[in-house]
């Protein structure tokens, strides 16, 4: 079955740390460009993070630049999002999503979405 | 910044009836690289149209987009019980990119 499971997330204070993981199944990984996206009831649904399909290019939103590192492990299917520094904003649903073009295109519109992990940051 | 700005925020409807959802761009959408997706309570959003009008694979015919600029419209001709769900769009034309707060449809 073509899918990505989201794992991860849960409850961290402020300043604290968090890695989400999507594990990926069905589909030729390694030639996926993959996004993380979160969305929050106030400010919608927002893009964080890119990675492409080598791990030669990857794009941060300013919101999380410097705080937050994209990767993946093409062997293990796999793709991550460590979280560190965390703010009461970063409070949101974490996606893990596929960019529908393939190798070294990026369409930047995304054709495969994880049904998303909670991440709650409070004291 | 291209802000979304989609309406109306819930409609009502029953099955067999059509469905019109608007999205309202703040400014032209470059190239109309546009999207629109579904998204069921617990369940991962679905992709069902690109490129303004393009529906994606597997998605019914029953489903159409259309517009330009900044003006567009996301159609569902006879809705189906699966049907009722969350609808956002997404412009992808510049940079950052920009989506609509989303249109619950609703029984």
């Amino acid at each position: 079955e073509v899918q990505l499971v989201q794992s991860g997330g849960g409850l961290v204070q402020p300043g604290g740390s968090l890695t989400l993981s999507c594990a990926a199944s069905g589909f030729a990984f390694s030639d996926s460009n993959m996004n993380w996206l979160r969305q929050t009831p106030g400010r919608g649904l927002e893009w964080i993070s890119y990675i492409s399909y080598d791990s030669g290019t990857i794009f941060y939103a300013d919101s999380v630049k410097g705080r937050f590192a994209i990767s993946r492990n093409n062997g293990k299917k796999s793709l991550s999002l460590q979280m560190n520094d965390l703010r009461d904003d970063d409070s949101a649903v974490y996606y893990c999503v596929r960019d529908k073009a393939l190798g070294p295109e990026t369409y930047w519109f995304f054709d495969l979405w994880g049904r998303g992990t909670l991440v709650t940051v409070s004291s | 910044e291209i802000v979304l700005t989609q309406s109306p925020g819930t409609l009502s409807l029953s099955p067999g009836e059509r469905a019109t959802l608007s999205c309202r761009a703040s400014q032209p959408v470059n190239s109309n690289w546009f999207a629109w997706y579904q998204h069921k309570r617990g369940q991962a959003p679905r992709l069902l149209i690109h490129g303004v009008s393009t529906r994606a694979t597997g998605i019914p015919d029953r489903f159409s987009g259309s517009g330009s600029g900044t003006d567009f419209t996301l159609t569902i001709s006879r809705l189906e019980p699966e049907d009722f769900a969350v609808y956002f769009c997404q412009q992808y034309g510049s940079s950052p990119l920009a989506f609509g707060g989303g249109t619950k449809v609703e029984l």
